[in-house]
């Protein structure tokens, strides 16, 4: 059973490009969540994906965007790349637990970004 | 002002040794509290996860105890190894309105030596 898989595993970019990142969840899950974590911090929440549509939203900039296909995959999507975009992208996969109650997250390894 | 505050930000211990980490948060309404371990450079894994009436579990030499009354949190690790060389990430679980929220700490960065 594969876990939860990012692609690719390191990027480097230019200043006011655009960039794509992709994840593919744990088999049997059906939920996404995207976090950015700065060197020595703990990741933040981006987004989270739920039957394709962007069900929660973080404090991130327009310019960080989203999809989720009918096969629960998903991709990142960040334009005019800034400096202080460069960090280690998170995706992690989950399956909706009922309300109130715990759900496990299942983190992939990550891309990591360099902005030059 | 990060509402999930991680101590200490570093440690370093001799192998075979015990330490404890600190989490205390002030996020709420609390659903449940969990301890990742993040290797360098990869993603989280996650040791344990508590919900409010629960104040104790273990996961093999890692044991995370919780008290929802003061929102403090720690993470006993027994025994240490070279390989328990990580950060270790305390987050908070909401639930508010239908919507869930992990609220995550900065995590203490742990170095085991030999």
């Amino acid at each position: 059973d594969a876990g939860v898989t990012q692609s690719p595993t390191h990027l480097i970019k230019t200043r006011g490009q655009q960039v794509t990142l992709r994840c593919s969840p744990k088999s049997g899950h059906d939920t996404v969540s995207w976090y950015q974590q700065a060197l020595g911090q703990g990741p933040q929440f981006i987004f989270q994906y739920y039957e394709e549509e962007e069900r929660q939203r973080g404090n991130f900039p327009d310019r960080f965007s989203g999809h989720q296909f009918p096969n629960y995959s998903s991709e990142l999507n960040v334009n005019a790349l800034l400096l202080g975009d460069s960090a280690l992208y998170l995706c992690a996969s989950s399956i909706p637990g009922p309300a109130g109650g715990s759900y496990e997250q299942y983190f992939g390894p990550g891309t990591r970004l360099t902005v030059t | 002002k990060n509402q999930v505050e991680q101590s200490p930000q570093s440690l370093i211990i001799l192998e075979g040794k015990n330490c404890t980490l600190q989490c205390n948060y002030t996020v709420s309404p609390f659903s449940n509290l969990r301890w990742y371990k993040q290797d360098t450079g990869r993603g989280p894994v996650s040791l344990t996860i508590m919900t409010f009436s629960e104040n104790t579990k273990s996961n093999g030499r890692y044991t995370a105890t919780l008290d929802a009354d003061t929102k403090q949190s720690s993470l006993h690790i027994t025994a240490s190894q070279l390989s328990d060389s990580a950060s270790y990430i305390c987050v908070v679980h909401l639930m508010n309105s239908g919507y869930s929220t992990l609220t995550f700490g900065k995590g203490t960065m742990l170095l085991v030596s030999p």
